[in-house]
Parts: structure tokens; sequence; C-alpha cells
């Protein structure tokens, strides 16, 4: 089985500019998370898709970033314009949505580092 | 609001020594707890998880026990070696209305010496 696949692995771009993320799942995984970890601190949740539905979006920090699942199947977090604290590495994580889907584990992309200047 | 509350790192170990990483949570309910690890170059990975209280989750010899009256997940390991040197996040999974969100600590450096 293919696992999470994000691209790219890494972007650098100037303040003002656009970046588009993209996740591909682990195929027939309904849930779908982007998260963003701040070099040292926590992993921060940004938002949670089931199959092409926003379950929950109150992590995105502001209009800056949008977030879409055309299909339900891969996913692309754009940011425009970026900031220099958008910098971070975005991961993405897939679960499966099953009647245990509390207790499913998620499945991590290698994430994308994202560095602005 | 819930959280996750790791050690701070990094913990530096020599091969053999034994491990813990602390990891206390706070939430609402009765969330699942989970420990997951990121070796260099990669994505996290599911190591263990425990659903209820007093369940003990264990994987490649790593353990943890949930503790509810202490609300805490602590890892422990009893010989590490060289190639455990990663960083562990201690996580839990809580129910936001129709969502279910996995929350993450601020992850746990361990580098291992031969």
């Amino acid at each position: 089985e293919a696992g999470v696949t994000q691209f790219p692995s890494h972007s650098v771009i100037e303040k003002g500019q656009t970046v588009t993320l993209r996740c591909d799942p682990i195929s027939g995984h309904d849930n779908l998370y982007w998260y963003r970890r701040v070099m040292g601190k926590e992993i921060k949740f940004l938002l949670h898709f089931v199959k092409e539905s926003k379950q929950d979006e109150s992590g995105m920090p502001n209009n800056r970033f949008l977030a879409e699942r055309t299909g339900g199947t891969y996913s692309t977090l754009k940011v425009q314009p970026a900031e220099l604290e958008d910098s971070g590495v975005y991961f993405c994580a897939s679960s499966l949505r099953s009647g245990t889907v509390f207790n499913s584990p998620l499945h991590f992309g290698n994430g994308t580092r994202l560095t602005v200047t | 609001g819930n959280s996750v509350t790791q050690m701070e790192g990094p913990v530096t170990l020599s091969e053999e020594a034994f491990l813990t990483i602390n990891c206390t949570y706070t939430a609402t309910g009765y969330p699942s707890l989970f420990w997951y690890v990121q070796y260099p170059g990669e994505g996290l990975q599911l190591l263990l998880k425990a659903t209820k209280a007093d369940d003990k989750g264990s994987n490649k010899g790593f353990e943890a026990t949930y503790r509810k009256e202490t609300t805490s997940f602590h890892l422990e390991k009893g010989s590490v070696q060289v190639s455990d040197s990663a960083v562990y996040f201690c996580a839990l999974t809580y129910r936001a209305g129709g969502s279910y969100i996995p929350t993450f600590g601020r992850g746990t450096s361990l580098i291992v010496h031969p």
C-alpha cells in the first residue's frame, strides 16, 4: 500500500508570494488532516477533511490559508500571500473513517518544509 | 481545552540505558492516547496506543500505561539502541462535535550514543 505523499518536500519563497502544498492520502482514507510544526514547538492542528467536506478548520491561522480537497482524494493547502511566520513543516495525515475512527491511528506524510524569506 | 505536555529534550543516553519520556495530558471526557515516532527525514509513524484507563500499549520494546489518576502516559524502554534516536510525540484524540481531532505535544528528541 502506498503511503501518504506530500509535494514538494521543500519550498523556499519570498514574503508576499504564493505557495501551494499538495497531499495524496492513502487510498480509501476518508479522513485527511493538515498540521504545522514550527521548529521545536508542538505539531499544531490546522484542519480536518472527511472526504471532500471540511469537518473542522478551527486551527487555520487566518484567511491567507486555503485548503481544498476536491473529489475527496488529494488535498491542497495554499498560502497567499506568505508571511515570515508561515515558515515551518506542514504535515498531512490520513486515517480510515470507520466505527472506530476514535482509535484509528494517523498515517503521516514526510512533510513539506516551507521557508519564507 | 485538550492538550499534551511532554518533557523538554533533547534526551541523551548511552546504548542499553533505560529510557523514560514523560507525557501528561489535559482532556475532557476519555481520550485515546498515542505515541508517535519521527525518524530523521521521515514522517511520523504510530509507535503504540492505549484507548482506556490502565491499558498498556507496547511495541518494539517500548511501552506506556494510560494512567487516568495522574493523567499521564509516560513512554519507557528498558534498553535503548542507537537506532531509537528520533523525535517522540505524545498525542491524544478527542471528540470535537462530529470530528475527532488528534492533538500532539511538542516532541522530545532522543539521542542514543554507542
